[in-house]
């Protein structure tokens, strides 16, 4: 059964700085996974889709790799805005009928 | 133009009410789902249709019944509500037959059962 973690739950950083935020999957078969970004009282927004072949995908300040042997997918936020606040999840396909399986994600805080 | 559109964004009603909500995508996409999202932010797929055929029906109770007209537009049909039933429903659809693509989702309808 595929179990997708997210690490750390919750984040502050000051504005402008790099951070990395974790996510980790306990079946290495998938055939993506996904970043997405939630803003309070919104749906959610989808940031990155990178697939099983590839290692990382990049839009903007955003930078996703992709570990499948490891089961780990890392976002890397480059010089973080106080926009960038919101909680940002992964999701990848699993079990039979490939329903996408989120993690429950990581609220992120950048203070001006 | 709103990508996926879902109504009501807030709904409160009594326990042992019938409610629906319901959704549209102007995104030509053949899939459809439903997603539940309870009071801890965990996000569960509930339905998911492709084409209006169910392709997808999770262990959800059968107070919940979806309908699909067409491939633009998927409701959801709630009888009998519970207090557990109250969370946020987001509406989403994606190209293809599963969830591989990437998904494009609705604001969420709030639901709170008194």
């Amino acid at each position: 059964k595929q179990e997708v973690t997210q690490i750390p739950a919750a984040l502050s950083v000051p504005e402008g700085e790099n951070l990395v935020l974790n996510c980790s999957f306990t079946d290495s078969a998938i055939y993506n996974l996904q970043w997405f970004r939630q803003d309070p009282g919104k749906g959610l927004t989808s940031l990155l889709l990178i697939q099983s072949s590839q290692r990382e995908q990049t839009s903007g300040r955003l930078n996703a790799s992709l570990d499948k042997s490891s089961g780990r997918s890392t976002l890397y936020i480059a010089a973080s805005q106080p926009g960038d606040s919101a909680t940002y999840l992964c999701a990848v396909p699993g079990g039979a009928t490939n329903k996408l399986i989120f993690g429950t994600g990581t609220l992120l805080a950048v203070q001006p | 133009d709103t990508a996926v559109s879902q109504t009501p964004k807030y709904l409160v009603t009594q326990m042992g009410n019938d409610k629906s909500i319901k959704c549209e995508q102007n995104l030509g996409h053949d899939t459809m789902y439903w997603y539940k999202q309870d009071s801890k932010k965990f996000l569960k797929i509930m339905f998911s249709y492709n084409n209006k055929e169910l392709i997808i029906n999770e262990t959800v109770p059968n107070r919940f019944s979806p309908k699909s007209p067409d491939k633009a537009h998927l409701n959801l049909h709630i009888n009998s509500l519970e207090l557990g039933d109250s969370a946020v429903y987001f509406c989403a659809s994606s190209q293809g037959t599963g969830e591989w693509g990437e998904l494009f989702f609705g604001e969420g309808s709030r639901l709170t059962v008194l």
